[in-house]
């Protein structure tokens, strides 16, 4: 079994400030997932990746595959980015391991 | 968008009655998913398919089964629901080394 750790498990910040989101797993993965989840809304897909960094806007993700870790990064956070974040691992065949999530709280 | 759409987006049930939840995808996936999504759990997978009749169990399977009769379609069905099966469940889709789309989700009440 694949265990995910995410950490914190609740964050609050203010406007502007640099945000960073940590997850863990146990077994060797093929991929690593960040997702988000706005209040009461749908998931949304941020990233895919199996190696080094990926930067989209003020997002940025990045994984170390020897130390079984990966972070999300949000650069001058806005209350917008007030949402759970996801960390999730394809480790056996097509499947997924969720870890459960970080409320990222922004405020104004 | 991906084109996943969930229906329905709610419902609420009697103790022992059956219940099925459609996935649709017009996206022509390979991969489909269902998952339960409960208040400190992550999302936990219940069924997925690989493709046409083909599906498998996942971690939180009793209780539930699948269908898959055509590429578009993925129903999850409850045999005789129960309290413990009140939850929010969401279907995603994806193909081979490409990240996951997600529905809506569909918020089930078993009363």
């Amino acid at each position: 079994k694949n265990e995910v750790e995410q950490s914190p498990q609740n964050l609050t910040a203010q406007e502007g400030e640099f945000i960073t989101i940590n997850c863990s797993y146990s077994v060797g993965i093929s991929a690593l997932h960040w997702l988000q989840q706005h209040p009461g809304g749908g998931i949304v897909s941020l990233f895919m990746l199996s190696s080094g960094k990926k930067k989209h806007g003020r997002l940025i993700a990045t994984i170390n595959i020897q130390e079984k870790h990966s972070s999300l990064h949000i650069t001058a956070s806005h209350p917008r980015d007030s949402a759970v974040y996801i960390c999730a691992v394809r480790w056996r065949g097509e499947k997924l391991t969720f870890g459960t999530g970080t409320r990222l709280t922004i405020i104004p | 968008d991906a084109g996943i759409t969930q229906s329905p987006r709610h419902k609420v049930t009697e103790t022992g009655t059956p219940v099925t939840l459609r996935c649709h995808q017009t996206e022509n996936h390979r991969y489909m998913y269902w998952y339960r999504q409960d208040p400190g759990h992550g999302l936990r997978l219940i069924h997925y398919s690989y493709g046409v009749k083909d599906t498998d169990k996942g971690e939180v399977s009793d209780g539930y089964s699948v269908s898959r009769s055509k590429t578009e379609d993925f129903l999850l069905t409850l045999e005789s629901a129960t309290s413990s099966q009140t939850s929010v469940y969401f279907c995603a889709i994806r193909e081979v080394n490409t990240e996951a789309f997600f529905g809506q989700g569909t918020r089930l009440t078993v009363v």
